[in-house]
Parts: structure tokens; sequence; C-alpha cells
């Protein structure tokens, strides 16, 4: 099977500048999740979805991160403006099931903002 | 008293040794514990999981313990080789949340 994709790979912008992430889930994985993941440490949750809605955007700096996931499928995840300390890795996971099966990750987005 | 292993950031071994890799958990109503392995570059990947019904389950050349008294999970790597070396995550899911909660990694190195 396909495993989770993410683009781009690498981002560098400069702080106030806003920047997108996209993520494709496995295919028929109802649930997606989007982490950051700070050099050095393990990755915490952002937001997570189930199907198209969202049911744990706790942890989200909603001042300045928004993710939508239309149609169920695709999802972006936005920051605007970036700061300085949003410099880290954005892994998109995806499972089949909600907190009972394990986590398939993409390889992530580099974000550096200077 | 039994002992419990420290978590340790980084860990060392000669390939062909056996591994252990420690973890605490914080929430004694998780009831599903995952393991997985990230290399550098890449998102972190699925190893074995297990679940709180269970103390011990074995995968290929790994096997996870449970210690939920002392809320206490190992991953135990046999005969280590050195495409083993990554950073090491556990994760612990409380029932209902439906997200996975990651401790601290611990960095492997396999030594020739």
């Amino acid at each position: 099977e396909a495993g989770v994709a993410q683009s781009p790979r690498y981002k560098i912008i400069e702080k106030r500048q806003s920047v997108a992430f996209w993520c494709n889930p496995i295919s028929g994985h109802a649930t997606l999740y989007w982490y950051q993941q700070i050099l050095g440490q393990g990755p915490k949750l952002l937001i997570q979805f189930q199907n198209n809605g969202v049911v744990d955007d706790s942890q989200l700096p909603k001042d300045r991160f928004s993710a939508e996931r239309l149609k169920g499928v695709d999802s972006t995840l936005k920051i605007q403006p970036a700061k300085l300390e949003d410099s880290a890795v954005y892994l998109c996971a995806s499972s089949w099931g909600r907190g009972n099966s394990p986590l398939h990750f993409g390889n992530g987005t580099r974000l550096t903002v200077t | 008293g039994e002992s419990v292993g420290l978590h340790l950031p980084t860990l060392s071994v000669q390939e062909g040794d056996n591994s252990i890799i420690n973890c605490a958990y914080s929430n004694s109503a998780s009831d599903y514990f995952i393991w997985y392995k990230q290399e550098s570059g890449k998102g972190p990947q699925f190893i074995i999981d297990i679940r709180s019904n269970m103390d011990k389950r074995q995968g290929q050349r790994v096997t996870v313990l449970l210690n939920k008294t002392v809320k206490h999970l190992s991953l135990q790597i046999a005969a280590t080789q050195p495409g083993d070396s990554a950073v090491y995550f556990c994760a612990e899911n409380i029932p209902n949340a439906g997200k996975s909660t990651f401790g601290d990694g611990t960095t492997l190195t396999v030594k020739p």
C-alpha cells in the first residue's frame, strides 16, 4: 500500500511569513493527525481529524495555526504568521482506527523560520 | 523491591548484543502502547504494540514488556544490527482519547 505522502519536504521562510503543508493519508484511513516534532523531542500532537471533523485541537496554537481536511481525505496545515519557535518537523500520520491502532507517518516537512 | 529500568536518552551497544530500551509512561488509564523507530530524515515507523491486558508480546527479534504496576514499558531487540541504529519512541493511548502521546526518545547506536 502507498504510504502517507507529505509535501514539501523542506521549507525555509522568514518570521511573520505564512506557510502551508499538505498531507495525503493512506487510502481508507479515517483518522488523520498532525504532529510537531522539535529537534531532540518526541512528536507532539497538534490536531486530530476523524473523517473531515476535528476531534482534538487542544494543543493547536489557534492564533496562528489552522488546519482543514476537506472531503475527509487530504489535509493542509497552515501557519500565519510564523515565529522562530515554529522551526520543527511537521509530521502527518493516519490510522485505521482511533486510539487503538498504530499510526502510519509520512516523512514530514522540515520547517526553518529565520 | 522490583527494579525498574531507567530511561536513557542514548544507548550504545555492540553489534550482535541484545538491546533493552526503557520507557516510563504517565497515565495509569492508558490501555494501548506502541513502540516506534525513527531514522534520520524519516517519520516514526511502527515496530510493535501491546494492549494493557497483556504483559509481554514478541515479534521478529523484538519483545515488548509491560509492567502496569510501575507504569513501565521496555523494548528488547535481540542480536542488534547496525540497521537498528535509530531513535526509539514509546507512545501511550488513553481510552476514548483517540491520540498517541509520545515519550522522550532513546537514540540507539550500534557499533560494528
